[in-house]
C-alpha cells in the first residue's frame, strides 16, 4: 500500500536558525498536503500543492512538489518560537482510495 | 462557532465496554473523516465518508463502525473496547474528495483512555 515517509522524525534548532523537513512517498500522488500541529492541539492545513515541481510561499515557509510528484519538503526561514510543533506532509493517491499522513517531523525552536 | 465538533473531550472508560463518539460539522462539506492519533503522534486515517458514502476504509478492527447519518455528522462506535484503542480520535471534514483540491478541517480531538 501507498506510504509515506518523513525525516528528520525530531529536529531542535535555535531561534533565527532555518529548518528543512523532507515527505517522500512510495507512490505518485494527486496532491501533497501539509499540515501543522501545536501541542496538545489538531492538526491545521498549512497548504496544498498539485502540479509537479510546484514551489510556493507563504512569509517565511517555502513549500515544494518534486517533479515526479511524489516526494515534497518544507523550509523555515529563521525559526521562531511560534514555528514549534509536529509538521505532516499528506497526500492522496490518483483515485483518492488511499490518504496517508506522514509520521511527521517535531520540531523544537531553542529561544 | 465551531466549524468541526466533536464530543466528548475526554473519555475514560473500562475495557469491553461499547462507546460512541459523535462528529459534527457546520462547513457544508460533503467529505468526513475519521483518524487515529496514537501515543507516537502517527495519524492514521480509519474512515471517510462523501455525502453519506463509505469512500476509504482502512484496515481496522470490525469493532469500529462508523455511522454518517447525514452528510453534516460522521459518528465512530467503538465496540469492546480493548487497551490498544487508547489514542486521540479526531473528525475531520473537507468540502471535497481526498484527491481533489481539499484542505480538511479538523476537530479538537477525543482523548480515549481505555482502562
Amino acid at each position: 500500500g501507498q506510504q509515506v515517509m518523513q525525516i528528520p522524525q525530531y529536529q531542535h534548532v535555535q531561534e533565527g536558525e532555518d529548518f528543512t523537513t523532507y515527505c517522500n512517498s512510495s507512490t505518485t500522488l494527486s496532491n501533497i498536503q501539509w499540515y501543522k500541529q501545536r501541542p496538545g492541539g489538531h492538526p491545521v492545513f498549512l497548504i496544498q500543492l498539485v502540479k509537479s515541481g510546484e514551489v510556493k510561499k507563504q512569509k517565511r515557509l517555502t513549500f515544494q512538489f518534486g517533479e515526479a510528484k511524489k516526494n515534497s519538503s518544507l523550509h523555515i526561514t529563521a525559526t521562531q518560537t511560534t514555528d514549534v510543533g509536529t509538521y505532516f506532509c499528506a497526500g492522496a493517491d490518483n483515485y483518492g482510495q488511499n490518504f496517508v499522513f506522514g509520521p511527521g517531523t517535531r520540531l523544537s525552536v531553542l529561544p | 462557532d465551531t466549524a468541526v465538533s466533536q464530543t466528548p473531550k475526554y473519555l475514560v472508560t473500562q475495557m469491553g465496554n461499547d462507546k460512541s463518539i459523535k462528529c459534527e460539522q457546520n462547513l457544508g462539506h460533503d467529505t468526513m473523516y475519521w483518524y487515529k492519533q496514537d501515543s507516537k503522534k502517527f495519524l492514521k486515517i480509519m474512515f471517510s465518508y462523501n455525502n453519506k458514502e463509505l469512500i476509504i476504509n482502512e484496515t481496522v478492527p470490525n469493532r469500529f463502525s462508523p455511522k454518517s447519518p447525514d452528510k453534516a455528522h460522521l459518528n465512530l462506535h467503538i465496540n469492546s473496547l480493548e487497551l490498544g484503542d487508547s489514542a486521540v480520535y479526531f473528525c475531520a471534514s473537507s468540502l471535497r474528495r481526498p484527491q481533489d483540491y481539499n484542505e480538511q478541517f479538523f476537530g479538537p480531538g477525543t482523548r480515549l483512555t481505555v482502562l
